[in-house]
């Protein structure tokens, strides 16, 4: 089982750039989540997904698109970086049914310059 | 929404200490999730609880729901228990979202 794994681990774009993050899930789970970790602040939640071909968006969506067309795998694009959209890249996944524990995966560090 | 809050911000203890960081969250809840965030970045979950006191090792987390109100409590701390202890809250939507703390940075001196 390798849980939750993110690709790439680093990325440095240029403003303007587009990108996709890659969240891949090994566990079954039907709830997938995109946060984006800045200094001194929580984990913020971007987009998340309630099962195969769901999203919903979060606290801080704007700028940012997901799609969840297979169970496994949650993506997170970014069509035009900003330089705001500098940040540690974090998904999660969970079971549909309690505890609601949330597995990790490693991070994604993007710097946009 | 939930609001969750945590104190302190940082933390600097000399090996052996006991360590407490406290959460504390606007709306009732069900649980309460304490996750741990090692130096490498990676984020694991520590202890979910909904009442009373959970127990894992050297660490100790105590809940008091009336309150709204939860502490992490470490003792004999080690380096190794260096990392950022991170508290999160469920809000009521359906997809059971977590409002996240902001951390506190413990760094435990040999």
């Amino acid at each position: 089982n390798a849980g939750v794994t993110q690709t790439p681990k680093f990325r440095v774009l240029k403003t303007g750039q587009s990108m996709t993050l890659l969240c891949a899930q090994d566990m079954n789970h039907e709830y997938m989540y995109w946060y984006r970790q800045d200094p001194g602040m929580g984990l913020r939640l971007i987009h998340y997904s309630v099962g195969e071909g769901t999203t919903a968006k979060g606290e801080v969506p704007d700028g940012y698109n997901v799609s969840r067309l297979k169970k496994q795998n949650f993506l997170l694009g970014l069509e035009s970086a900003a330089p705001s959209q500098t940040s540690v890249y974090f998904c999660a996944s969970r079971e549909d049914r309690s505890p609601d524990t949330q597995y990790f995966g490693p991070g994604t560090r993007l710097l946009v310059l | 929404k939930n609001e969750v809050e945590q104190s302190p911000q940082n933390l600097t203890a000399q090996e052996g200490e006991f360590i407490t960081i406290n959460c504390s969250y606007s709306v009732g809840i069900s649980a309460l999730h304490w996750l741990q965030q090692h130096p490498g970045g990676g984020i694991v979950s520590l202890f979910m609880l909904s009442s009373g006191k959970k127990k894992h090792g050297r660490l100790i987390a105590t809940i008091n729901i009336q309150e709204k109100h939860s502490s992490l409590h470490i003792t004999a701390s080690h380096p190794r228990d260096s990392a950022v202890y991170i508290c999160a809250a469920p809000d009521s939507g359906s997809a059971r979202q977590l409002t996240f703390g902001s951390g506190t940075q413990l760094t435990v001196l040999p």
